[in-house]
């Protein structure tokens, strides 16, 4: 069965610092990764999808790397902000019915 | 921009005791999901569906019943709730294979 693993569980950084957020999955038969970000009493939102062709995204001050072979996945978050705080989550699909999520990294960006 | 909307966001039931949670999207996804979020775990999909009149089961689907008559409504009927089924529940809808989107949740809590 498909783990996702996401460490650390909560991070605390200063503000304009970058910083890097893991995910790794044991399963390498992936269709795509995509990470979510998760603010108190939210739903998720959608931040990049990568599918398993590919080895990166990015949007604006965020770049998600996949790396199929190593089971890993990164989140890069250059100069971070106030408004970054949340949680991040990522999850990989399998098939139309097999989605696995972490559980998580917490992020505060402190001003 | 509505996106999902579920009803309701908050509810207490009582054991044994039967509710529907409502979902809604207006984007005209093809795909729309179920899944629950229990503290320290990852999302668990509950049940899928690909189409109107197509829905099939995800990882966790005992206790849980659902029915897509339409492309924009994809219910969530809980038949005899147990405390088991404490959890916050996000509706998501996506076209296939693409970013989905998430409703801001309904937060059950069965006493």
């Amino acid at each position: 069965k498909q783990e996702v693993t996401q460490i650390p569980a909560a991070l605390s950084v200063p503000e304009g610092e970058n910083l890097v957020l893991n995910c790794s999955f044991t399963d390498s038969a992936i269709y795509n990764l995509q990470w979510f970000r998760q603010d108190p009493g939210k739903g998720l939102t959608s931040l990049l999808l990568i599918q398993s062709s590919q080895r990166e995204q990015t949007s604006g001050r965020l770049n998600a790397s996949l790396d199929k072979s190593s089971g890993r996945s990164t989140l890069y978050i250059a100069a971070s902000q106030p408004g970054d705080s949340a949680t991040y989550l990522c999850a990989v699909r399998l098939d139309r019915n097999q989605f696995y999520f972490g559980t998580g990294t917490s992020l505060t960006v402190i001003p | 921009n509505a996106g999902v909307t579920q009803t309701p966001k908050f509810r207490i039931l009582k054991i044994g005791q039967s509710m529907t949670l409502q979902c809604a999207q207006d984007m005209n996804h093809n795909y729309m999901y179920w899944y629950r979020q229990d503290p320290g775990m990852g999302l668990k999909l509950i049940y899928y569906s690909v189409g109107a009149g197509i829905t099939d089961k995800g990882e966790v689907p005992n206790g849980y019943n659902v029915s897509r008559s339409t492309t924009e409504y994809f219910p969530l009927r809980l038949e005899l709730a147990a405390p088991s089924q404490t959890s916050v529940y996000f509706c998501a809808s996506s076209y296939e294979f693409q970013p989905q989107h998430f409703g801001d949740g309904t937060r059950l809590s069965i006493l």
